[in-house]
């Protein structure tokens, strides 16, 4: 069965630059989850897109930006980074109740 | 908002051993969803089970099956006949219902529970 395609899987960026992550759903998952996993923690919900609309929105630093695009592909911008955003980051598809995650980008700040 | 908590940070259990993992929640929502997901040494989110706040039969799926006490806001994870490829962190989550079955619900997770499997 197909999966949450995410790239890419492992990101290494310095500080102050710009880094773009990809999330291709499962198909005719309508719902897109972005989350930040930091190490030793929990997963923290960022933000979410339904048929392309933004539809809820966590703890996301105003330096990150993200959209749903027309084929429901979604993409996290991220600028001005810092060594604080090294993390896991996890994107969720549904089409109802259950979230089904990608194997995540590690991305890591120098 | 809704708080997950799962107090025991590690566990160990014998290869065909059976264990259980501890979850609380707190919330003033009636219409939610409780799931718990694996993470193994991958990284990867893996959903092991999901119940529906409205069912008051206990969810299983294989190996796995869920102590759901809504009154008590406890979901906790037995995990019966251990497999070494259990060893993983195992996360309890939380999911309010919102009006539409899509409309962005986001999962609010528990710290996790570090579950080794001994051979």
């Amino acid at each position: 069965a197909a999966g949450v395609i995410q790239s890419p899987r492992h990101l290494i960026k310095e500080k102050r630059e710009t880094a773009t992550l990809k999330c291709y759903p499962i198909p005719r998952h309508d719902t897109v989850y972005w989350y930040q996993q930091g190490p030793g923690q929990d997963p923290q919900f960022l933000i979410s897109f339904y048929e392309k609309m933004q539809s809820d929105k966590g703890s996301i630093p105003d330096r990150f930006s993200a959209q749903q695009f027309s084929d429901y592909h979604s993409e996290l911008n991220m600028s001005s980074l810092e060594l604080g955003d090294s993390a896991l980051y996890f994107c969720a598809s549904t089409s109802g109740y259950e979230q089904y995650f990608g194997p995540g980008t590690r991305l890591t700040v120098t | 908002a809704q708080t997950v908590t799962q107090s025991q940070p590690e566990m160990s259990v014998q290869e065909a051993e059976t264990v259980t993992l501890s979850c609380t929640y707190d919330t003033s929502e009636n219409n939610y969803y409780l799931f718990w997901y694996k993470q193994p040494p991958s990284r990867q989110m893996i959903l092991v089970i999901r119940q529906e706040a409205y069912k008051q039969q206990n969810a299983t799926e294989n190996r796995f099956s869920v102590n759901f006490q809504k009154a008590a806001k406890s979901f906790s994870l037995k995990i019966s006949d251990s497999q070494l490829g259990d060893t993983a962190m195992y996360f309890c989550a939380f999911m309010n219902l919102a009006p539409h079955p899509s409309s962005g619900d986001k999962l609010t997770f528990g710290t996790g529970t570090r579950l080794a499997v001994r051979p």
